[in-house]
């Protein structure tokens, strides 16, 4: 089947410390990956995304490279403000019945806050 | 874009009533999702909508469960003789093919079952 394991939470940090939050995936076919944050009170909101292998992602001075020889999309910060304190989900894309249809599978998300 | 809302932002209930979510869309997104996040986890996928047509749903969409988009616009999601495990964040989402399918989700309904 299609699962997403993320390193467990929380993980706290010093303001510009380097992130790693560990992301490791199964699925048959080839996904689409994705890293989604969760601010406190709002929506979920895509944060990054990379659809074939070796791609990298990156926003915001996040970045997260598609490895498939180690089924894994590890995100990445090198130096993390306050401002990045929330909750962020590793996922990937199945295909669904329709083309395009976005049929995400979560992984469990990382708690993360930032200490000034 | 105005966002992806949805009300009721919180709902208490007690076993065995019936509840009923609304997700108002971006206006222009014709594909219409529903995700469920319980407590610890990551959102689990329910179902999805093209337009009007619902076009799949999961496994996890138990009979008492129904989701219905009349108009292609709203979405209602509907539980039935709600159980305490039915206790979730109701997550919606949109997308458009003419924004490369990325979603937008809104904050989420919770319900409590008491």
């Amino acid at each position: 089947g299609n699962s997403v394991t993320q390193m467990e939470g929380p993980v706290t940090l010093s303001e510009e410390a380097f992130l790693t939050i560990n992301c490791t995936y199964t699925a048959t076919g080839y996904p689409s990956l994705f890293w989604y944050v969760q601010y406190p009170g709002e929506g979920l909101q895509l944060l990054l995304k990379a659809t074939k292998a070796d791609d990298k992602g990156s926003n915001k001075g996040f970045e997260a490279t598609y490895r498939k020889e180690t089924t894994s999309f590890h995100l990445e910060k090198g130096s993390v403000q306050v401002s990045d304190s929330a909750v962020y989900f590793c996922a990937l894309i199945v295909g669904g019945k329709i083309q395009g249809a976005q049929k995400l599978v979560f992984g469990q998300g990382t708690r993360l806050t930032i200490n000034p | 874009d105005t966002g992806v809302s949805q009300n009721p932002r919180h709902k208490i209930t007690k076993r065995g009533q019936n509840v009923t979510f609304r997700c108002d869309p971006i206006s222009e997104h014709n594909r219409l999702y529903w995700y469920r996040q319980t407590l610890g986890q990551g959102p689990e996928f329910l179902t999805y909508f093209q337009n009007e047509a619902q076009l799949e749903k999961s496994r996890l969409l138990s009979d008492r469960f129904s989701a219905e988009r009349p108009k292609g616009s709203f979405s209602t999601l509907e539980i039935q003789r709600t159980e305490q495990g039915d206790s979730a964040m109701y997550l919606c989402a949109s997308s458009s093919p003419s924004r490369n399918e990325k979603l937008f989700f809104g904050s989420g309904t919770q319900l409590s079952v008491l």
